[in-house]
């Protein structure tokens, strides 16, 4: 198994909910990532997990709150958000002392 | 700050031409360039990628050239095909850097049939 799994594809949430998004992967990586992609740009990094434990928080706002439950999975808790917080939200993987990054294909989020 | 460079942003290349995507660096010690394709919808994919102690790497239609001492970097795609129509970042690992990743603004490259 190669792939990085990601649910929902898609989720339209009010400013007031509560989400959750989802990510898997059996490659055995032992480092996942959630980045945010907003159109026509590149990636940006929000969280690392490095062995599930938080190594790198870009500084996001605590409206967004990562989970890692096992080596396995990695969940984005969505709470209180506001409509430019609309983007591409992709989860990676990647072996420790490797470089190669497996992206998922992405939760489209529209808040509205 | 670190940074990474990428031009053109935007490229329209006939069936059966080189498309060709630059990178530049400046100022970081990187040692990790990978290239990544994204269809729409789709997350980026690792397409090829080059350490700094190698001057080319080739893998099919697709071929990296590095030029560390120029710090530039550029993606060549031979016999460029429809299929191959996407958005084409570069990007760049920090040595001190396991998990990060500096990325170009990437290119929207177009194949004319």
């Amino acid at each position: 198994d190669t792939e990085v799994t990601q649910t929902p594809k898609h989720l339209v949430m009010g400013m007031t909910n509560k989400k959750s998004l989802k990510c898997e992967q059996h490659m055995g990586h032992r480092a996942m990532y959630w980045y945010k992609q907003k159109a026509k740009k590149p990636p940006e990094l929000m969280f690392v997990y490095s062995y599930e434990k938080l190594s790198i928080n870009e500084s996001v706002p605590s409206r967004f709150s990562p989970e890692c439950p096992n080596s396995s999975l990695l969940n984005l808790h969505l709470h209180a958000l506001q409509p430019e917080d609309s983007a591409l939200y992709l989860c990676a993987s990647s072996p420790i002392a490797n470089y190669g990054y497996t992206f998922g294909s992405g939760t489209r989020l529209t808040v509205v | 700050q670190q940074q990474v460079k990428q031009s053109p942003q935007s490229l329209i290349v006939q069936k059966g031409g080189i498309s060709i995507i630059n990178c530049a660096y400046e100022n970081t010690a990187f040692d990790y360039f990978p290239w990544y394709q994204q269809f729409p919808g789709k997350g980026p994919a690792l397409l090829i990628a080059i350490r700094p102690d190698v001057s080319e790497k080739k893998e099919g239609r697709f071929t990296i050239s590095f030029n560390k001492s120029a710090k530039q970097f550029s993606l060549h795609i031979m016999d460029s095909q429809p299929g191959d129509s996407a958005t084409y970042f570069c990007a760049a690992t920090p040595a001190d850097s396991n998990y990060q990743l500096i990325w170009g603004a990437g290119t929207k490259l177009i194949i004319k049939p």
